[in-house]
């Protein structure tokens, strides 16, 4: 089955700097890439996916990019704020339409 | 994307007893999802809850302790049977159409056994 390793665990930034999370999957089946935002107590939530055949998507300060040939994406938040802090996960999804999620990376943006 | 209601928000349990969660959503939705979440941990997957049939469990997940059902394309419940207090954690419901993906996640269930 999928295997999603996700780096890193823990990020720690200042206000305003750019924060990379990526992801590396194993099933080369996989083509529809989700990450999701999850804040403390609360559902995680969709911010942004991308599908395998486009290569980047952007949405205002965050963007995800893909590498099929090297099986692994990223997302980066650009202008970090406090209300980026959250646990971030991300996921690979194949044929079978359930999503391997990874293991979560904990943003810390400090004002 | 589908709205969904997820009930109860939290509960406290004795052990041994069972305890039901609901998932209803607002729309068809042709794919359903359980979860676990222990805190600061990801999402495991406990079954896919399959229309009119018998859910298909990951590993670790047996109906026995997490029966499921699936009577229609708008509505799923978990049980968690005879509970242990290592069954205390978050659970959440998660839908999906198949030809938009899109997966959206139910408010959670946080529950306590005692």
């Amino acid at each position: 089955g999928e295997n999603v390793e996700q780096h890193p665990s823990t990020l720690s930034v200042q206000e305003g700097d750019s924060a990379v999370i990526k992801c590396t999957y194993s099933d080369s089946a996989s083509n529809y890439f989700p990450w999701y935002k999850q804040e403390l107590g609360k559902r995680p939530q969709l911010i942004i996916d991308i599908r395998s055949n486009v290569g980047e998507k952007k949405d205002q300060r965050i963007a995800v990019t893909l590498n099929k040939t090297a099986k692994h994406f990223s997302l980066h938040i650009t202008e970090t704020q406090p209300e980026d802090s959250a646990v971030y996960f991300c996921a690979a999804v194949e044929g079978s339409y359930i999503p391997t999620f990874g293991r979560g990376t904990s943003l810390i943006v400090h004002p | 994307s589908a709205v969904i209601s997820q009930k109860p928000s939290r509960d406290i349990c004795q052990r041994g007893t069972s305890l039901t969660i609901q998932c209803q959503v607002d729309s068809q939705v042709t794919m359903m999802f359980w979860y676990r979440q222990q805190p600061g941990q990801s999402l495991t997957l406990i079954a896919t809850a399959n229309q009119g049939s018998e859910a298909t469990y990951e590993s670790g997940f047996v109906i026995d302790k997490f029966p499921i059902s699936r009577p229609n394309l708008t509505f799923s419940t978990l049980t968690v049977s005879n509970m242990s207090p290592e069954d205390s954690s978050i659970y959440l419901c998660s839908v999906a159409r198949e030809t938009h993906y899109g997966y959206t996640f139910g408010s959670g269930t946080r529950l306590t056994v005692v």
